[in-house]
């Protein structure tokens, strides 16, 4: 069956960096798009973007491009969120989602990792 | 980038009852809607997708429609397990967007 799971809940500090990961299985892991969607405490779902798991081109919404990046490591089915200079309102817990086909950027998501949690505070 | 408008913010209705939710988009997404459903503490699961389909293992009582800016999803008798927030999301256009919720709760 399809899963992605994802790292654990992390702990920074205003400035620091934290990378996410979610490993998938169950599927070929390079026809498939990994979203990404982050979620504020008591708040809706907000849109990172995607990276295209055949060529490793990431697409950032706007307001996420500079110190996000999306990534990939295909030999372990795994993609990666890396957040640089954390700030308190990056706070948030972070999905990776499946999205349900093709390559056009334009998804709807179809499984979803756990969610990870990053907490940033002093 | 679309604005997904969903209402009400909070529907409080009891088991058995009809749910009506809507979503109203700021420009036409022709049937480009799904629909999830979040419990708390866990992520969201799709539930509709191209305004009417039903997500596998989405059981019957789940239905979408609508086309352009309207769309409605209707649960046609609530269980204990519906109650829940739910969230639609367009992909006619990216960015990709989502509603701002719907929160299902028992009266």
């Amino acid at each position: 069956q399809v899963q992605l799971v994802q790292s654990e809940s992390e702990l920074k500090k205003p400035g620091a960096s934290v990378k996410v990961s979610c490993r998938a299985s169950g599927y070929t892991f390079t026809n498939y798009a990994i979203n990404w969607v982050r979620q504020a405490p008591g708040r809706g779902l907000e849109y990172l973007g995607w990276i295209n798991t055949d060529t490793r081109n990431p697409t950032y919404a706007q307001g996420f491009t500079g110190r996000f990046v999306f990534s990939l490591d295909t030999s372990v089915r795994t993609a990666y969120l890396q957040i640089s200079s954390l700030e308190a309102e990056d706070t948030a817990v972070y999905y990776c989602a499946r999205g349900d086909y093709g390559t056009s950027g334009k998804y709807f998501f179809d499984f979803w990792g756990q969610g990870t949690l990053v907490t940033v505070s002093s | 980038d679309i604005v997904l408008t969903q209402s009400p913010a909070t529907l409080s209705l009891s088991p058995g009852e009809r749910a009506t939710l809507s979503c109203r988009a700021s420009q036409s997404v022709s049937r480009s809607l799904a629909w999830y459903q979040q419990k708390p503490g866990l992520a969201p699961r799709l539930l509709i997708y191209d305004a009417s389909n039903r997500a596998t293992g989405i059981p019957a009582r789940f239905s979408g429609s609508g086309s352009g800016r309207d769309f409605t999803l209707t649960i046609s008798s609530l269980e204990p397990e519906d109650y829940a927030v739910y969230y639609c999301q367009q992909r006619s256009t990216w960015p990709l967007t989502f509603g701002g919720g719907t929160k299902m709760e028992i009266k």
